[in-house]
């Protein structure tokens, strides 16, 4: 089975600085991981995806992400972070041999920036 | 940019009444899916679809639930009799299909707010 882990409720940083929102996975096979935000009241929107290559993704933004395969890891990060940038994050996985592409969610991290 | 959109974006039913959400996906894309997030819980996977049938479901998608693309653009969720349970926003997602026959990313729509009194 399939899991995905936010271990953090809440980030809170002030703007301009490094931001980073934490996510572990477990799949059985290769993973595909993805992140995704979601502004209030607003459908979730596609930041960035690791499937296979280099281990730094890059996405909208100005946001990245880390591949660790070690760790079992996929930590979303921004070096310089804005007050829009406020919001709710969702790291997500599925697994290569599912053909079907079924996504597993984590619980979501809720980022607060301030001013 | 193209995106997905639903309709309506709230829904109030009464307890045992049907509900159909709409969804148009992205015009290109194959694949299709429902999810729903209960307020202040994670995102659920309910349904894939692809090909005019069920791919996967979850156990959360009982007999209550179908699924339709009933033209060549729309795409809906049925609820039959619906629960208080089922109060939650519901997303529509596509995604289109590499020259590998692999998924590619799925974008997802605003939701629907359903709320079953």
């Amino acid at each position: 089975a399939q899991s995905v882990a936010q271990p953090e409720d809440q980030v809170n940083v002030a703007e301009g600085n490094p931001l980073t929102v934490k996510c572990t996975y477990s799949v059985s096979g290769n993973p595909y991981l993805f992140w995704y935000v979601q502004y209030p009241n607003r459908g979730l929107q596609f930041l960035l995806k690791y499937i296979t290559g280099d281990n730094l993704v890059k996405g909208s933004y100005g946001f990245e992400a880390e591949f660790n395969k070690s760790q079992t890891s996929f930590h979303l990060k921004k070096p310089s972070a804005l007050v829009s940038d406020s919001a709710l994050y969702f790291c997500a996985v599925r697994s290569i041999p599912d053909s079907w592409g079924k996504l597993q969610f984590g619980a979501g991290t809720q980022v607060v920036v301030t001013p | 940019e193209p995106e997905v959109t639903q309709t309506p974006s709230h829904q109030v039913t009464q307890m045992g009444q049907e509900v159909i959400l709409r969804c148009v996906p992205i015009s290109n894309h194959l694949y299709f899916y429902w999810y729903r997030q209960i307020l202040g819980q994670k995102v659920e996977f309910l349904v894939s679809f692809y090909n005019n049938e069920i791919s996967e479901k979850s156990e959360i998608f009982d007999d209550q639930f179908s699924v339709e693309r009933p033209d060549g653009s729309n795409f809906t969720l049925k609820i039959r009799s619906t629960k208080l349970e089922d109060s939650a926003m519901y997303f529509c997602a596509s995604s289109a299909r590499t020259s590998g026959g692999l998924q590619e990313t799925q974008y997802f729509g605003p939701g629907t707010r359903l709320l079953v009194l």
